[in-house]
């Protein structure tokens, strides 16, 4: 059964530093689609993408962070400069559409910042 | 403003039934989904509620009343593997955005 994948796994960095993570969604989807969860708390929403752009934001998603799709398979989340408020797990997940679609989600990167 | 609500933990056993509730106040509504997590791991897909009623998949079952703003998921015969959170998650119609629950730790016991 097709999956999404994302890597690294973990990622531990330190504060001021750029990390990139990598997501590769459901061959057939063609919706991308990037969240966090803070350890213990919610899921949030931080941007979604399609056609090689950005079609939806939070207002979590500011200038700090950039998404990509630099080939026809990968998508990445960029986060520039980092804080130690960003360590948090951040899942990609993918969808065949935009409307009633479920989304499929990747195991997730668990990215801690020191 | 936008608001979804499950309770935190609940408690059952192997072999019984359980209801989680999920009530929700968003600005728009374009389905409500159910998904799992199991601890460290990524939530995967349960079901998607848009209309009104019941659905029904193998030993889970997914109730909406979009007047009422409430869905409930229901399990049935419980297996100590359904522990787990259980995470509400509602779309909205204006930007298709998810909207999630905090979860509700469900605890499975012999």
């Amino acid at each position: 059964e097709p999956e999404v994948t994302q890597t690294p796994s973990h990622q531990v960095t330190q504060m001021g530093q750029e990390v990139i993570l990598r997501c590769v969604p459901i061959s057939n989807h063609l919706y991308f689609y990037w969240y966090r969860q803070i350890l213990g708390q919610k899921v949030e929403f931080l941007v979604s993408f399609y056609n090689n752009e950005i079609s939806e934001k939070s207002e979590i998603f500011d200038d700090q962070f950039s998404v990509e799709r630099p080939d026809g398979s990968n998508f990445t989340l960029k986060i520039r400069s980092t804080k130690l408020e960003d360590s948090a797990m951040y899942f990609c997940a993918s969808s065949e559409g935009r409307g009633q679609e479920t989304q499929y989600f990747g195991p997730g990167t668990r990215l801690l910042v020191l | 403003g936008q608001n979804i609500d499950q309770p935190t933990e609940m408690t059952a056993t192997e072999g019984a039934i359980v209801q989680i509730n999920c009530t929700y106040q968003t600005s728009g509504f374009n389905g409500l989904f159910w998904y799992q997590q199991h601890a460290g791991e990524a939530p995967t897909f349960l079901s998607y509620n848009v209309l009104d009623g019941l659905e029904e998949k193998g030993r889970f079952s997914s109730f909406l009343s979009r007047s009422k703003g409430y869905s409930y998921l229901l399990l049935k015969e419980l297996q100590m593997k359904d522990s787990a959170s259980y995470l509400c998650a509602v779309r909205e119609q204006s930007n298709y955005q998810l909207i999630w629950g905090a979860g509700t730790k469900l605890i499975i016991k012999p």
